[in-house]
């Protein structure tokens, strides 16, 4: 079976791009995670989707991030304006219902020059 | 006083040793507890869930101590394919599938 799908698995941009993340969740799982990874800060949720509608962006550092999950297989996230310290590895999760199993996807390691 | 908290290590352990390292949680709410395992530029990998019983899996044994609000990780018999890094991850109350916090996680060599 297939995994969490990212693309793409690297990204380098310089400071002012827009990056968009690709993420496609294990087929019929409910719920989808953005996560960021970062040696300073370790694992940080981003934002999650419950049946494609978001429930918590908290964790959304900034306006310059957005988040879409158009339907159930497919979620973006998107940086614009691109910074260097948006530099991180940027993982997509998901879940099958209330289940805490989270399932990662190999990330994209993200770097802005 | 931060959510998670490990001590990054490394632990730089012989093949076939016994290692255990800790980790503290500051929510005495907290519901849920795990470890994930995340190997070098990968994905993290649930490696077990811990029960307030203790659970073992094969050489593997986790265990709460929900007084001292900390959970713990034991590998018996080290091999080398056991060199990673362990997060903690603990859930808060409240339900759903939201609240999970990572630890930065413990950095485990070993060698032959």
């Amino acid at each position: 079976d297939a995994g969490v799908i990212q693309s793409p698995r690297h990204e380098v941009t310089e400071m002012g791009q827009e990056v968009t993340l690709r993420c496609k969740p294990i087929s019929g799982h409910d719920y989808l995670f953005w996560y960021r990874q970062t040696m300073m800060r370790g694992l940080e949720l981003l934002i999650y989707f419950n049946n494609n509608v978001p429930i918590d962006d908290s964790g959304m550092p900034e306006d310059r991030f957005s988040a879409k999950m158009p339907n159930a297989s497919f979620s973006t996230l998107k940086i614009q304006p691109s910074e260097p310290r948006d530099s991180a590895v940027y993982f997509c999760a998901s879940s099958p219902g209330h289940q805490e199993t989270q399932y990662f996807g190999p990330g994209t390691r993200l770097l802005v020059l | 006083r931060k959510e998670v908290e490990q001590d990054p290590g490394p632990f730089n352990v012989p093949e076939g040793a016994t290692v255990a390292f800790n980790c503290t949680y500051s929510n005495s709410a907290s519901q849920s507890f795990f470890w994930y395992r995340q190997d070098c530029r990968k994905e993290p990998k649930l490696l077990m869930s811990v029960y307030s019983s203790g659970n073992e899996d094969g050489r593997f044994t986790a265990q709460l101590n929900r007084a001292s609000q900390y959970i713990s990780l034991l590998i018996r018999d080290s091999k080398l394919s056991d060199s990673a890094t362990y997060l903690c991850v603990v859930k808060k109350s409240g339900g759903g599938a939201d609240g999970l916090t990572f630890g930065k996680g413990t950095h485990l060599i070993i060698q032959p």
